[in-house]
């Protein structure tokens, strides 16, 4: 089975703050990444989907960025706000091991006001 | 509103019961799929559908069963042969047959407990 990694695990910020973690997958076979947003007692909502090598996708304050040759993505929260609170989770997916998400443990972030 | 639907929320279970989790969705999606989460690690496949009376395995499908007899529909069942059943349970679905750039819905999950 094919390893995503996630870090930091958990992180803990001021409001206001802006933050990044990073998605580590194998570069090789590549074919798709994913981020999603999952807030307590709610259901993962996706915040990008991204395929090309270079891609860079925003949404409000939050933005991705994608290195398929060396294997990472960077998700970024600009001026963090107690609503960004929540779990972060990246999937891959991997050409060899067909269409399925293969997805890390998620980075917790909780952002004090 | 469209989305995807599971139940019970909770539900608690005598070792060697098995036990159905729901998944409905109305979205008019095709691919189906079902994940286990356990703390500390990323959501793990168990079973998913790109089509109707079509199933296949994921990683992890040893103890569980499911069926897809309509489009809306895709049961999980947690058999007694599943040695550590307790576990977060998430139901997703996708536009595109294996979700390959088409992001998943998830419904709000199910949390057994074995007791």
């Amino acid at each position: 089975i094919l390893n995503v990694e996630q870090s930091p695990q958990s992180l803990h910020v001021q409001e206001g703050d802006s933050t990044n973690f990073t998605c580590s997958f194998p570069s090789s076979n590549f074919y798709a990444l994913h981020w999603y947003r999952w807030e307590t007692a709610k259901s993962p909502e996706a915040l990008f989907v991204m395929t090309l090598n270079g891609d860079e996708k925003k949404k409000g304050r939050i933005s991705a960025t994608l290195n398929t040759k060396e294997g990472y993505s960077y998700l970024y929260i600009k001026g963090s706000q107690p609503e960004d609170s929540a779990t972060y989770l990246c999937a891959f997916i991997n050409v060899e091991y067909g269409n399925k998400l293969v997805f890390g443990a998620g980075t917790i972030l909780r952002v004090k006001s | 509103d469209g989305g995807i639907t599971q139940s019970p929320k909770y539900l608690f279970r005598k070792e060697g019961q098995n036990v159905t989790l729901s998944c409905e969705q109305n979205l008019n999606h095709d691919a189906m799929y079902w994940y286990r989460q356990d703390p500390g690690q990323g959501l793990r496949l168990i079973y998913y559908s790109q089509i109707v009376n079509d199933f296949q395995k994921g990683d992890i499908a040893e103890g569980y069963s499911v069926s897809r007899e309509k489009k809306e529909s895709f049961p999980l069942t947690v058999t007694s042969a599943q040695k550590n059943p307790t576990a977060f349970y998430l139901c997703a679905s996708s536009n595109y047959a294996g979700a390959r750039t088409g992001e998943l819905f998830f419904g709000e999950g199910s949390r057994l407990t074995v007791l």
